[in-house]
């Protein structure tokens, strides 16, 4: 079964705009994290958020993690074409770094 | 450059084939993955490895075998493929910090 559920499952934006995606969970974490993949492509990771940590920051991504609601959020500010992708976010359930459980994902679609 | 190499990238099987997906890494790190990618089901871990000569089940290990003889290498088996594993398999490596290094994967298609 899944541990994270990201949601949008698709976002269309215009180049510009700000991109926003949030993933749920379902047990406890010590981090999240965020992967982009591009069509064909490996996913990279993006970001990674402790569970202590409410916020964080890396160029233009800012992540946030609600561990009471069980919520994370990506915010892509500035969007630009290169960034379409899909977004996966990861938590470790509770096991440190090992075993990353995948969510479904987000396809975004950044328009020039 | 330094990364996880996956091979082949592509391959077709019949059912009842075997083959050997093959993932080496160099930056000199513990733990490696195999997961497999379906559309709309995300990424589900087969098995993983926590170390040389250590091996242990995923989420979804069944018709699948793996072994990690040397550190750099994870060598994910299908002993005898069924149409059920047509899909995109990536494998990852990790460090004792931070996020997963992926490859840039291998489609299969079983017929």
């Amino acid at each position: 079964s899944q541990q994270g559920e990201e949601d949008p499952q698709a976002l269309s934006i215009q180049e510009g705009e700000n991109a926003t995606m949030n993933c749920s969970y379902k047990t406890s974490i010590n981090n999240l994290q965020w992967y982009r993949q591009n069509s064909g492509r490996g996913l990279v990771h993006l970001i990674l958020i402790r569970s202590n940590e409410r916020e964080k920051h890396s160029g233009r991504l800012r992540v946030t993690l609600d561990t009471s609601k069980k919520s994370s959020s990506l915010l892509i500010t500035a969007s630009r074409a290169a960034d379409t992708a899909s977004y996966f976010c990861a938590t470790d359930g509770g096991t440190g770094f090992q075993k990353l459980v995948f969510g479904t994902g987000t396809r975004l679609l950044v328009s020039p | 450059n330094a990364g996880v190499t996956q091979t082949p990238k592509f391959r077709v099987l019949k059912t009842g084939q075997s083959m050997t997906l093959l993932c080496a890494q160099d930056m000199n790190h513990e733990y490696m993955y195999w997961y497999r990618q379906d559309p709309g089901m995300g990424l589900r871990l087969i098995h993983y490895s926590v170390g040389e000569g250590t091996t242990a089940k995923g989420e979804v290990p069944d018709g699948y075998n793996v072994s990690r003889l040397k550190k750099q290498n994870f060598l994910l088996g299908l002993e005898s493929a069924a149409p059920s594993q047509t899909s995109v398999y990536f494998c990852a490596s990790q460090g004792t910090y931070y996020g997963y290094t992926f490859g840039s994967g291998t489609r299969l298609t079983v017929v």
